[in-house]
């Protein structure tokens, strides 16, 4: 099947400091990745799409400068949360589309838990 | 615009069967997914359809007709542990991009 890992799984931090999450594909390489953010009993929402070697694509709004999405290589993307603030508290999870599978689907990451404190 | 709908909840019984209903409007159309997510876990992968019919895994069966906008996720002999939240997803390809627009999930409640 097709992995896809998530760092760290948990993160707390205080209020105005940046919070890097890693995504990455073990055992394929993803053209496309995608970060979502859900909230408590809610579906996921898609903050933003990334393909490798080009800038994000984001959501409306969802700001660029808070959100820092760089996707260096076909099996790592990064998602940073720059000065986090206790309302950016969520679930963040990552998913990758494999290139080339015939199957379409994106395979998630474990999912990462933020809390800002 | 995109829209996908699919029930707030549902509640069924150990042992029977269910349906759960999902109609979109997507742009760009190329594949409806389902997806089911445990409580404080990522979504796993159950199914995927492209053509129009029934698609069969196990005691799961997912079905679509593209020309209705429509898809429904069956699930028979239900058990405990498919209680959980199933998530119905269209994906869009526009110009070589791909994106995947949820619906809000159908949390399902199994009981004994």
């Amino acid at each position: 099947g097709a992995v896809v890992s998530q760092h760290p799984s948990w993160v707390i931090c205080k209020s105005g400091t940046s919070v890097k999450i890693e995504c990455r594909s073990l055992d394929f390489q993803a053209t496309t990745m995608f970060w979502y953010r859900q909230f408590p009993k809610q579906s996921l929402m898609l903050m933003a799409t990334s393909n490798e070697g080009s800038k994000a694509t984001y959501e409306q709004g969802v700001e660029k400068d808070k959100f820092l999405i760089n996707h260096a290589s076909l099996t790592l993307s990064t998602l940073t949360v720059t000065s986090a603030h206790p309302e950016d508290s969520s679930f963040y999870i990552c998913s990758a589309r494999a290139y080339g599978r015939a199957d379409e689907t994106q395979y998630f990451g474990p999912g990462t838990r933020l809390l800002v404190l | 615009g995109q829209n996908i709908d699919q029930p707030t909840e549902m509640t069924a019984t150990e042992g029977a069967i269910v349906q759960i209903n999902c109609t979109y409007q997507t742009s760009g159309f190329n594949g409806l997914f389902w997806y089911q997510q445990h409580a404080g876990e990522a979504p796993t992968f159950l199914s995927y359809n492209v053509l129009d019919g029934l698609e069969e895994k196990g005691r799961f069966s997912s079905f679509l007709s593209r020309s209705k906008g429509y898809s429904y996720l069956l699930l028979k002999e239900l058990q405990m542990k498919d209680s959980a939240s199933y998530l119905c997803a269209a994906m869009s390809s526009t110009s070589g991009t791909y994106k995947y627009i949820f619906g809000t999930g159908t949390r399902l409640k199994v009981l004994a």
